[in-house]
């Protein structure tokens, strides 16, 4: 079974820095990788996939993540950050045929100070 | 049209009461979820319907009950409820249950038991 690893539950930045959210997977099989967000009191909302070929994958609102096979992680990087970006960001992990099943990480809370 | 609409936002419910939160998508997927998540937790999936029939249930308790009319409509039937229960419920649909695992999620019904 597959299984997420975020091991920072909250990354503070100051505005306009850099920053990289961290996320490790684990799985026997092929999978594909997600990274979603929610605002407060809010759903989620997809910000970027890797399904296959190129592994450096862009997504909305100005972030990108890099696929390391070798390394089984998928980290998310944003190269500036602005406050609406306040947020939890989770990871997910789904398996080649596993029918849509997602697994999420525990989920980092990225905050944005000025 | 990628929206899922979720009805009520916010329910509160005391133990003895029936109710139900209603899910509606009109993108022509095929396959719906529920999951629940707890304050700070990433959702956990409930269930999950393909072309109207249920095609996982990960061991949630009676009280609990899908029911999926048609292939735009996702219900979940609350009675007899525990405090514990209290959650934001989010629902969500995909193509299929067998292609990239992107789901597409609601806002969510925030539910208060009393």
């Amino acid at each position: 079974a597959q299984s997420v690893t975020q091991l920072d539950s909250q990354v503070p930045v100051f505005e306009e820095a850099p920053v990289e959210l961290r996320c490790n997977y684990s799985s026997s099989v092929s999978v594909y990788l997600f990274w979603y967000v929610q605002y407060p009191n809010q759903g989620l909302q997809l910000l970027l996939k890797y399904l296959s070929g190129s592994t450096l994958v862009k997504g909305i609102n100005g972030f990108e993540a890099e696929f390391n096979k070798s390394q089984t992680s998928f980290h998310l990087r944003k190269p500036s950050v602005h406050i609406s970006d306040t947020a939890e960001y989770f990871c997910a992990v789904s398996e080649s045929g596993g029918g849509n099943k997602l697994t999420f990480g525990t989920g980092t809370q990225l905050k944005v100070e000025l | 049209d990628t929206e899922v609409t979720q009805t009520p936002k916010h329910l509160v419910m005391g133990m003895t009461n029936k109710k139900s939160l209603k899910c509606e998508q009109h993108m022509g997927h095929r396959a719906m979820y529920w999951y629940k998540q707890k304050a700070k937790k990433p959702p956990e999936l409930m269930f999950v319907y393909s072309y109207e029939k249920l095609s996982i249930n990960e061991s949630v308790p009676s009280r609990f009950s899908p029911e999926c009319p048609n292939s735009s409509l996702l219900n979940l039937h609350l009675h007899a409820l525990q405090p514990e229960d209290s959650a934001l419920y989010l629902c969500a649909s995909s193509q299929g249950v067998s292609d990239t695992g992107e789901l597409f999620f609601g806002e969510g019904s925030r539910l208060t038991v009393l």
